[in-house]
């Protein structure tokens, strides 16, 4: 089983470009998340979703777009990338509302 | 708005050692609070705590909830290096989770 695939796993990007990060989950899974990481922190939730069309923002949304038009698929994207926003981006899914959620293994963005 | 908080954001021990490590919560339609640890790459799940008052356990690792106090403690007995990480609870409504422990570990 793939589980969750997150693409790329590094990226470099200039201040000011777009870029989207790809999340893929093959487990039928219902919610998925995005978070980021800055050194030595915890998660902050940045997107999420409990289902196909359906998105909602999370602690830190500013400067990122999601969308969920299908059950597999939850895309991250940079509308104008900021050195603040250098980080590490985990993508998460879980079968429902009450259950563990598994992480694919991040993206290691640098923004520059 | 939903809040998770984790004490203390950062602890040193030696090996041997007993550590807790708490994570105390306000969700909304709580239902159930999740453990991770991680190491260097992605979390990786150790409990989930839906009843107040029952002890999960695994191996040196284990971990309650009160539901009345709003919080629930990770303990960690016998200290060895490689439990060092952060732990990371969660509050799986919008998944959000607390700032994490960061757990060092000395020989």
């Amino acid at each position: 089983n793939a589980g969750v695939t997150q693409t790329p796993k590094f990226q470099v990007l200039k201040t000011g470009q777009s870029m989207t990060l790809q999340c893929a989950q093959d487990m039928n899974h219902e919610y998925m998340s995005w978070y980021r990481q800055d050194p030595g922190m915890g998660l902050r939730l940045i997107h999420y979703s409990v289902g196909a069309g359906i998105t909602d923002q999370g602690e830190v949304p500013n400067g990122y777009n999601v969308s969920r038009s299908t059950t597999e698929d939850f895309p991250l994207r940079l509308l104008s990338a900021a050195p603040s926003q250098t980080s590490v981006y985990f993508c998460a899914s879980r079968t429902g509302g009450d259950t563990e959620a598994f992480f694919g293994q991040g993206t290691r963005l640098t923004v520059v | 708005e939903d809040k998770v908080v984790q004490s203390p954001l950062s602890l040193v021990v030696h090996e041997g050692d007993t550590v807790t490590l708490n994570c105390s919560y306000e969700v909304t339609n709580f239902r159930s609070l999740l453990w991770y640890k991680q190491e260097k790459k992605a979390p990786t799940f150790l409990f989930m705590l839906t009843s107040s008052g029952i002890e999960k356990k695994s191996g040196r690792l284990s971990s309650i909830l009160d539901k009345k106090e709003l919080f629930s403690i990770l303990n960690i007995t016998a200290t060895q290096t490689g439990d060092s990480a952060i732990y990371l609870c969660a509050a799986p409504h919008d998944m959000r989770f607390g700032a994490g422990t960061r757990l060092t570990v000395k020989p």
